[in-house]
């Protein structure tokens, strides 16, 4: 199984700033097989990255990912008060389909 | 529009069972994977499992034997059964359509989710 491990847990910050999320791999996961997903409190998980890279429809390009193997980034460029929440890392490149625990951006 | 709506849940005692509904609309059911994930109360997402466009089905350790995901796409429905339920079972449940996977090659995330149904077990 694939552990994902997602650093910070939280992250306080102000709008404006930037933020990096970390998702770091047991195992090693082809960039093919690696999403991203915002949570807000109350609302189901929406899709940003997949493919370690490529965002999804609809969001904007302060959204970026990077990343390959065991080490994968989120970044958000200029956070707007819509961004703060609660970011999941996923992996499917190999069951069962895991996902890191989630790190809280959180307004500073 | 695209939408998914998830419905059946409630509260149930341990070892009881119930049967989840995810309505799909707006999209073209067949061509999609399902997926069914679910979220305890302030905690992250547990993948709970997967129906391919073949109907073959994948689970995690935690729910196999007690969980069974199905679709009708005659009626764009997708189901998961949940038997033996437990304490730990409680959490809200969402259905979410994805392309790809492992066995495609490419995963393209799952791009569509609904709002999720509640599943309390307790006595």
């Amino acid at each position: 199984e694939s552990v994902l491990t997602q650093s910070p847990g939280t992250l306080s910050l102000s709008p404006g700033e930037r933020a990096t999320l970390s998702c770091r791999a047991s195992q090693r996961v082809s960039s093919r097989f690696l999403a991203w997903y915002q949570q807000k409190p109350g609302q189901a998980p929406r899709l940003l990255i997949y493919g370690a890279s490529s965002r999804a429809t609809g969001i904007p390009d302060r959204f970026s990912g990077s990343g390959s193997e065991t080490d994968f980034t989120l970044t958000i460029t200029r956070l707007e008060p819509e961004d703060f929440a609660v970011y999941y890392c996923q992996q499917y490149g190999s069951s069962p389909l895991t996902f890191g625990g989630g790190t809280k951006v959180e307004i500073k | 529009e695209e939408q998914l709506v998830e419905s059946g849940g409630g509260l149930v005692q341990p070892g009881g069972s119930l049967r989840l509904s995810c309505a799909a609309s707006g999209f073209s059911f067949s061509n999609y994977d399902m997926h069914w994930v679910r979220q305890s109360t302030g905690k992250g997402l547990e993948w709970v499992s997967t129906i391919g466009t073949l109907g073959d089905s994948y689970y995690p350790g935690s729910v196999v034997g007690r969980f069974t995901i199905s679709r009708e796409i005659a009626t764009n429905s997708l189901y998961l059964q949940l038997n033996d339920l437990r304490a730990g079972d409680t959490a809200v449940y969402y259905c979410a359509r994805a392309r790809g996977s492992y066995r495609s090659g490419v995963y393209y995330g799952m791009d569509l989710w609904g709002q999720g149904t509640t599943v309390t077990v307790s006595s």
